[in-house]
């Protein structure tokens, strides 16, 4: 069984400072791990993924998150936050043979940036 | 790359009627397509998986009879909300597996779809 945790539901931070939203995963086979960002009313865009190569994973915009197996984390971070990155953030959780490539996500961390 | 066409992507009707949600696949053909839905602030849940050529396979908890589901064909899954309530009010997003050689479970997903059950 896989889960995922993503602590704090809501990150505020003020535009220019450091992003950072946490995310600790659960599984009993090595993971794959995904950062999603969700603007209002809009699907699901891929930020990132791991897949069990280099453990700094840099995506898009200018986000990056770093697999670390002892924490079982893989948070996800930018330095400088832009006023265009306030959306919603879901990590999320899949096993390398799982059948179907089925996600489970975490609860999701709205992030707001202030001016 | 891959991409995923859902349609509509507002749709507002009246308690009791059906409301249909499509999912094609352009450009690829995708024999399994996941339908998750998201409650107001909260995360995405998985529902059910389509199967072309076979059954859905639903997620516990999720009613068959509620929501049909249904795998026309290689590009095409489609969602029917049946007798439609209140209480299904929610944003319903569909994705499609990878490609080969596109990279590992790398999910391509649809826009959503938001209904509002009056």
């Amino acid at each position: 069984a896989q889960s995922v945790t993503q602590l704090g539901s809501h990150v505020s931070v003020s535009e220019g400072a450091l992003v950072l939203l946490r995310c600790n995963y659960s599984s009993s086979v090595p993971p794959y791990l995904f950062w999603y960002v969700q603007y209002p009313n809009q699907g699901l865009q891929l930020l990132l993924k791991y897949t069990s190569a280099a453990t700094l994973v840099k995506g898009i915009n200018g986000f990056e998150a770093e697999f670390k197996k002892s924490e079982t984390s893989f948070h996800l971070t930018k330095p400088s936050a832009h006023m265009s990155d306030a959306a919603e953030y879901f990590c999320a959780v899949s096993g390398p043979n799982n059948a179907g490539n089925m996600l489970t996500f975490g609860g999701g961390t709205r992030l707001m940036v202030k001016p | 790359g891959a991409v995923v066409s859902q349609h509509p992507s507002r749709v507002i009707c009246k308690s009791g009627t059906s409301v249909k949600i499509e999912c094609r696949s352009l450009d690829f053909q995708a024999t399994t397509m996941f339908w998750y839905r998201q409650f107001p602030k909260q995360s995405l849940m998985l529902m059910a998986t389509s199967n072309e050529g076979s059954k859905a396979t639903y997620e516990q908890g999720v009613e068959k009879d509620k929501f049909l589901i249904n795998h026309a064909s290689l590009t095409l899954s489609t969602l029917t909300v049946t007798s439609a309530h209140p209480e299904d009010s929610s944003f319903y997003i569909c994705s499609a597996p990878p490609l080969a050689g596109s990279g590992a479970n790398v999910l391509t997903f649809g826009a959503g779809s938001r209904l509002t059950v009056l």
